[in-house]
């Protein structure tokens, strides 16, 4: 089946530790998101790439890291600088040339600090 | 003030009730608009689509654009129990890339 897989689907964190969440899709979609969900809140973007070997900031892009060195996979690291990282982190993926198609989701990771 | 405003409820109806559910922007470049469904501890998944003010309709629900008043709207016919999620709106701009804002999404629950 086609579709966008995020893994660890739960994880948690020590204090000063980095860690990596993984996002692959088998949709052949050129552009990538990662999003940030807190309780109550809506999603806010951390980091999109439109292409491989590119990538750009989002809205809250402080104490997180990313890389697309393939097509089909996105991983999102959020670093110690990272002061809040417990959340849900959702990633996304979307096909078309132009800007109108829609973002299809992930089912998440949530993390949590220890 | 926050681009996207939606209240998140929670809002609690009757099996078979008429659902609206609302959200308002002030940003006139958003271009499309999209409903998205969220069931818990899971990823938002596509509703509705719209890119011009109007209706337009699939199976129990509706999604209405009124680009003139900057407000969008989601109505779902018959209510179901397993329509029980948290309801999402989310504006479209492209500038270079497409992005989305999102509203902070309203909590629903049908009750049997």
């Amino acid at each position: 089946d086609g579709g966008i897989t995020q893994s660890p689907k739960y994880l948690f964190r020590k204090e000063g530790q980095n860690v990596t969440l993984s996002c692959e899709q088998n949709l052949n979609h050129d552009a990538m998101y990662w999003y940030r969900q807190d309780p109550g809140q809506g999603l806010r973007l951390i980091y999109y790439s439109q292409i491989v070997n590119d990538f750009q900031k989002g809205d809250i892009a402080e104490g997180y890291s990313v890389s697309r060195e393939k097509k089909e996979s996105f991983p999102l690291t959020v670093t110690s600088a990272q002061k809040n990282p417990t959340a849900f982190y959702l990633c996304a993926s979307r096909g078309g040339r132009g800007g109108n198609q829609p973002q299809h989701f992930g089912d998440g990771t949530r993390l949590s600090i220890l | 003030q926050k681009e996207v405003e939606q209240d998140p409820g929670p809002l609690s109806v009757p099996e078979g009730a008429i659902v609206s559910l609302n959200c308002t922007y002030s940003n006139s470049a958003f271009q499309y608009f999209m409903w998205y469904r969220q069931y818990s501890r899971k990823g938002p998944e596509l509703l509705m689509y719209t890119y011009s003010s109007g209706n337009k309709e699939d199976g129990r629900f509706t999604a209405q654009v009124d680009k003139s008043s900057k407000y969008i709207s989601l109505f779902i016919r018959d209510s179901q129990p397993s329509d029980s999620a948290t309801y999402l709106c989310a504006m479209v701009i492209i500038q270079g890339a497409q992005k989305l804002v999102f509203g902070q999404g309203t909590r629903l629950t049908i009750n049997p």
